[in-house]
């Protein structure tokens, strides 16, 4: 079985703080890492999909980036708002095959 | 586009008795997704499809059954609900192409099994 690791499990952040999350996953067989935003009773939504090493994404104020060669993904959040909390969640896909991470849940304090 | 729709959101069965959850998309998606979610477990694949016709196991498929009813459904069964299955389904589906491509999930069913 496949791990997909995340890390911190929760994070509580003043809003205006920048804060960044980790996911790793294995070095091989690798296809694709996703991320996506869930929020509480919602569906999750996607964020990114990074396919190449050293690759990097934006969209607002949320960034990630990939090393494929170490088997990690950093996902950054700058100037954090309370509309930001919610849990994320990576995604490691292989062939039609995704292994999620168990999120990283972050709190946003007005 | 109502992307993916489940039936039904919520649902309490009795150890034993069965049930069958309901998925459908209408985004002409290849592949189909059943995950559970449980606490502290993020969200782990019980079946997939890549196409119509076919189905594979995924990380915890005991106790479930699919299937593939055309390209646009996919259904999940429980033959004999037990409490370990008290959970929350997503059913989700992947664009056709070449990919990678994400994800579309629908709204989840909550299931309780008492």
């Amino acid at each position: 079985i496949l791990n997909v690791e995340q890390s911190p499990q929760s994070l509580h952040v003043q809003e205006g703080d920048s804060t960044n999350f980790t996911c790793s996953f294995p070095s091989s067989n690798f296809y694709a890492l996703h991320w996506y935003r869930w929020e509480t009773a919602k569906s999750p939504e996607a964020l990114f999909v990074m396919t190449l090493n050293g690759d990097e994404k934006k969209k607002g104020r949320i960034s990630a980036t990939l090393n494929t060669k170490e088997g990690y993904s950093y996902l950054y959040i700058k100037g954090s708002q309370p509309e930001d909390s919610a849990t994320y969640l990576c995604a490691f896909n292989y062939g039609q095959n995704f292994v999620f991470g168990p999120g990283t849940r972050l709190s946003v304090l007005p | 586009n109502a992307g993916v729709t489940q039936t039904p959101k919520f649902q309490v069965l009795k150890t034993g008795q069965s049930m069958t959850l309901q998925c459908a998309q209408d985004m002409n998606h290849n592949s189909m997704y059943w995950y559970r979610q449980d606490p502290g477990m993020g969200l782990r694949l019980i079946y997939y499809s890549a196409s119509e016709g076919t189905t594979d196991k995924g990380e915890v498929p005991n106790g479930y059954n699919v299937s593939r009813l055309n390209k646009r459904e996919f259904s999940l069964r429980l033959e004999s609900a037990a409490p370990s299955q008290t959970s929350v389904y997503f059913c989700a589906s992947v664009r056709t192409g070449t990919g990678p491509y994400e994800q579309y999930f629908g709204p989840g069913t909550r299931l309780t099994v008492t």
